[in-house]
């Protein structure tokens, strides 16, 4: 079946630093990859799209890259700060399905 | 400001009860999905819809129905609940699958059955 991972280890960082969010997704690449942020008890909300054809992408202070060699998109913010604090989720279309990662929590201290 | 909705925000209710969850949307999106989360756990795909009077089953299987009736409108029901029913249901609309396009989330129903 298709799975998409992510690391479910939270992340923590100092404000200032980049992070780096990683997705994994198994068997055929999808056509395009889509990154969203998920605040506790709110859904999530849509951040990056990057298409299999585009190598990386860039909103921002936000950066995400598309590996179909790897299967692999990395996620990206750069000069972090504590509001980027929140989860991180990855997701694919499968056919009409819209399915969702495991999502990394990241935290970012002062 | 995604406008998509979903009502009630908050839901205590009854074992046994039968409750509908609304959702609405003025977008006129073909595609809509209903997930289940539990508290910091993933987003599990329970129902989609990708269009009127379509409507199929997601990869977490759920006691719960839905119906496509209007474009705009997709509610689930569950006839009897249970405790097990316990979570959080986040309704969400998309454009053309095809293209990729982003999904919009309501703010969701938190439901706890008692």
């Amino acid at each position: 079946s298709q799975k998409i991972e992510q690391n479910s280890e939270a992340l923590n960082i100092q404000e200032g630093k980049t992070a780096t969010l990683t997705c994994n997704y198994t068997n055929y690449s999808p056509a395009y990859l889509q990154w969203y942020r998920q605040d506790p008890g709110r859904g999530p909300v849509f951040l990056l799209l990057i298409r299999e054809n585009e190598k990386e992408k860039r909103k921002e202070r936000l950066k995400v890259t598309f590996d179909t060699t790897l299967k692999q998109s990395l996620f990206h913010i750069t000069a972090s700060q504590p509001a980027d604090s929140a989860t991180y989720l990855c997701a694919r279309y499968l056919t009409d399905k819209l399915i969702f990662g495991t999502g990394t929590r990241l935290q970012v201290f002062p | 400001e995604a406008d998509i909705y979903q009502t009630p925000r908050y839901l205590v209710i009854g074992t046994g009860k039968k409750i509908t969850l609304e959702c609405s949307q003025t977008m006129g999106h073909d595609k809509m999905y209903w997930y289940q989360q539990d508290p910091g756990m993933e987003l599990h795909l329970i129902h989609y819809s990708y269009g009127v009077n379509s409507t199929e089953k997601g990869d977490l299987s759920s006691e719960s129905t839905v119906s496509r009736i209007r474009t705009e409108h997709f509610p689930l029901t569950l006839e009897s609940a249970r405790p097990s029913h316990t979570s959080q249901y986040l309704c969400a609309s998309s454009g053309q699958a095809s293209r990729g396009t982003e999904a919009f989330f309501g703010q969701g129903t938190r439901l706890t059955v008692v």
